[in-house]
């Protein structure tokens, strides 16, 4: 069975902290991907990778880095967390075969006080 | 730009009733067209796809139709049952490029009741 694991659920952090939100695939897959999940806006693509040590900015990068030292792994970090950056993040992953069909993690729900 | 615009939820049926979630696009070229569904507590996954006009993708009884001259792809279902209960995106993609970004609409939220 395929699978995207997050590492929290949930997460509480408090403003100008380091937050790293981990995501990890085991299908092989080239590419992963993070989003940010907001009532009303739908899914907004943060970063991409398609490769290992490869990053590519989406549409709302600021705030945000990644880091993917293995294909598997792809990091999500908020440099210094802030109240608007309170989500819903969501990982997901895609062969660069069937690219479109990205598979998805069940999400970590980031609430920064 | 490349756009997704679906129409707003809720939505509420009954079980049993017909389901249309409206959905079109924008695109410069022809994108694929797809349905994720995300079931609550859960991420999300693709329901269905068409990579060119006039296709119909289908799954779990779902279907939505490819319509280049209306650059549409509403999502339809006979009879819906309290399972189908889940938030429903459409999305476009460029078929063969191997980075397949995906550009999703803001979702629409069903509830189907008993």
């Amino acid at each position: 069975d395929v699978k995207v694991t997050q590492s929290s659920r949930y997460l509480v952090k408090r403003t100008g902290e380091k937050v790293f939100l981990e995501c990890v695939q085991d299908m092989d897959h080239e590419n992963m991907f993070w989003y940010r999940q907001d009532p009303g806006l739908g899914l907004r693509l943060i970063y991409f990778s398609y490769d290992v040590k490869m990053k590519e900015k989406g549409d709302i990068p600021e705030g945000y880095s990644v880091s993917r030292e293995k294909k598997e792994r792809f990091s999500l970090i908020l440099e210094s967390a802030s109240t608007n950056q309170t989500s819903m993040y969501l990982c997901a992953s895609s062969s660069k075969f069937y690219s479109y069909e990205q598979y998805f993690g069940p999400g970590t729900r980031l609430t920064v006080t | 730009g490349n756009s997704v615009t679906q129409m707003e939820g809720p939505v509420t049926l009954s079980e049993e009733a017909f389901l249309t979630i409206n959905c079109t696009y924008t695109a410069t070229g022809y994108p694929s067209l797809f349905w994720y569904v995300q079931y609550p507590g859960e991420g999300l996954q693709l329901l269905l796809k068409a990579t060119k006009a006039d296709d119909k993708g289908s799954n779990k009884g779902f279907e939505a139709t490819y319509r280049k001259e209306t650059t549409s792809f509403h999502l339809e279902k006979g009879s819906v049952q309290v399972s189908d209960s889940a938030v429903y995106f459409c999305a476009l993609s460029f078929y063969g490029g191997s980075q397949g970004n995906l550009i999703f609409g803001k979702g629409t939220k069903l509830s189907v009741k008993p």
